[in-house]
């Protein structure tokens, strides 16, 4: 039973081309977020949506596109691929609500490698 | 800019040592502090939090220290274990953020446990 599962594990694809990567949750929870982890393994925030609502933008091109159909999903699309969006790219999801901290769960990761 | 800075990138210590990792941050709006473990292939997964109203939380063989004055927090492991061999991610956020959590990483540093 994966709790947070990402499609294809990897992704090889030249430049110039449109990709996307799949996320899906079964943690029945409100909070999904994309995060990339560049070659210098620098993790950082790409977006989160609430309830399929866009809550955190990080100044990401827009080239980058998360559409979420429903909760339990939170899809990246990317188009014209350039060599620096090659990265392993993690979706996380959490609770999304209350008072403390909401551990965010993560995914196993999509390496897309950009030629 | 880098607001969560681990300075080591690898760690080697012996099993049944302690092993102590760093982590310092910079930016004061930071009030809630975690550690995520990460195995090759798989996504990071929470390990430890502390809040800023606290110096020192424990859980297990696992301990975070924190130094509000000296912006800087360290993971505690004793025994260390041969399964603790991973990639450990310090992460920062405000706890304003509660709900809708932006979490700021580090750039890991990978422990290795020799036996």
């Amino acid at each position: 039973d994966t709790a947070v599962s990402q499609t294809p594990k990897y992704l090889v694809t030249q430049m110039g081309n449109d990709k996307s990567i799949k996320c899906e949750q079964n943690l029945g929870h409100d909070t999904m977020y994309w995060y990339k982890q560049d070659s210098k393994k620098f993790l950082k925030i790409m977006f989160s949506y609430n309830n399929k609502e866009l809550i955190i933008n990080e100044t990401v091109p827009n080239r980058f596109s998360p559409k979420s159909p429903d909760k339990a999903h939170l899809n990246l699309h990317i188009n014209s691929l350039e060599l620096g969006d090659s990265a392993v790219y993690f979706c996380a999801s959490s609770r999304g609500w209350g008072t403390n901290y909401n551990e965010q769960f993560f995914g196993p990761g999509t390496r897309l490698t950009v030629l | 800019d880098q607001q969560v800075k681990q300075n080591s990138p690898s760690l080697s210590v012996q099993e049944g040592r302690i092993s102590i990792l760093n982590c310092d941050y910079t930016n004061s709006m930071f009030d809630y502090f975690l550690w995520y473990k990460k195995y090759p292939a798989e996504g990071p997964t929470f390990l430890i939090s502390i809040s800023s109203i606290k110096d020192k939380n424990e859980d297990g063989r696992f301990t975070v220290f924190l130094n509000k004055s000296a912006k800087h927090l360290s993971l505690h492991i004793v025994p260390s274990q041969p399964g603790d061999s991973a990639v450990y991610f310090c992460a920062a956020l405000s706890k304003a953020n509660f709900g809708n959590e932006k979490l700021t990483f580090g750039t890991g540093t990978r422990l290795t446990i020799i036996p």
